[in-house]
């Protein structure tokens, strides 16, 4: 199982918004940054959030990212068909000798 | 322009070593903050990060696996060797390097290579 966990699944029309959180715990989410990736099937993870709440260039504003203690949330607002893929969160667990770890990813459905 | 590209075997046997290559350009492995990564996807399951090497040379490896991973770097070929021995069906599985960074904001991956999938059959 993973060290971060998410929800397996979310779902939400076309045009409304939706969070996906990550909880994690005090050696990862609660002391280091977290990055989201959006993952479509047959192509590679994109990043889509780092440094908890910063956006790469070329991602829309209406990908965000929050953190509060030992949890995080990735909200989507304006669901496009195009945004249904598989969503995951990462961050740095110090408690592993220094170790990256990935939540078990949450699968969006835009109905 | 950042890339990244991933070569190997697609077919290993069961107890053998795997050995994939990672060749990337637009960025160096000498600069401050660094790094490549290793992540594998098994099929219909989550993304699995296995191992980092940055800049400084200095390498992670997740736990589970830590006694069959070994990663390296040729800084000037722009390449990162992962090796994983003792190949088992379970690791059946799409493998990736990814450009990690590591600085103010954390560790992140901003660029990632197409893929290459690895099939442990006998």
């Amino acid at each position: 199982h993973s060290v971060l966990t998410q929800p397996p699944s979310v779902s939400a029309a076309p045009g409304h918004g939706v969070t996906i959180s990550c909880s994690g715990s005090s050696s990862n989410i609660g002391s280091n940054y977290v990055s989201w990736y959006q993952k479509l099937p047959g192509t590679a993870p994109k990043l889509l959030i780092y440094g908890n709440n910063k956006r790469p260039s070329g991602i829309p504003d209406r990908f965000s990212g929050s953190k509060s203690g030992t949890s995080a949330i990735l909200g989507i607002t304006g669901l496009q068909t195009g945004d249904e893929a598989d969503y995951f969160c990462g961050t740095w667990d110090d408690s592993l000798s220094g170790a990256v770890v990935f939540g078990g990813g949450t699968a969006l459905t835009v109905l | 322009q950042v890339t990244l590209r991933e070569s190997g075997p697609a077919l290993v046997k069961p107890t053998q070593t795997l050995t994939l290559t990672c060749s990337f350009s637009g960025f160096s492995l000498r600069d401050n903050g660094m790094c490549v990564s290793w992540v594998r996807q098994p099929p219909g399951k989550a993304p699995e990060w296995l191992a980092l090497i940055d800049w400084d040379d200095d390498k992670y490896y997740t736990a589970p696996l830590k006694t069959r991973l070994t990663i390296s770097k040729d800084t000037s070929k722009n390449q990162v060797v992962l090796s994983m021995t003792e190949m088992d069906p379970v690791d059946t599985g799409t493998y990736y390097c990814a450009r990690t960074i590591s600085g103010w904001d954390g560790y992140y991956f901003d660029s990632w290579g197409q893929g290459t999938l690895v099939t442990v059959s006998s």
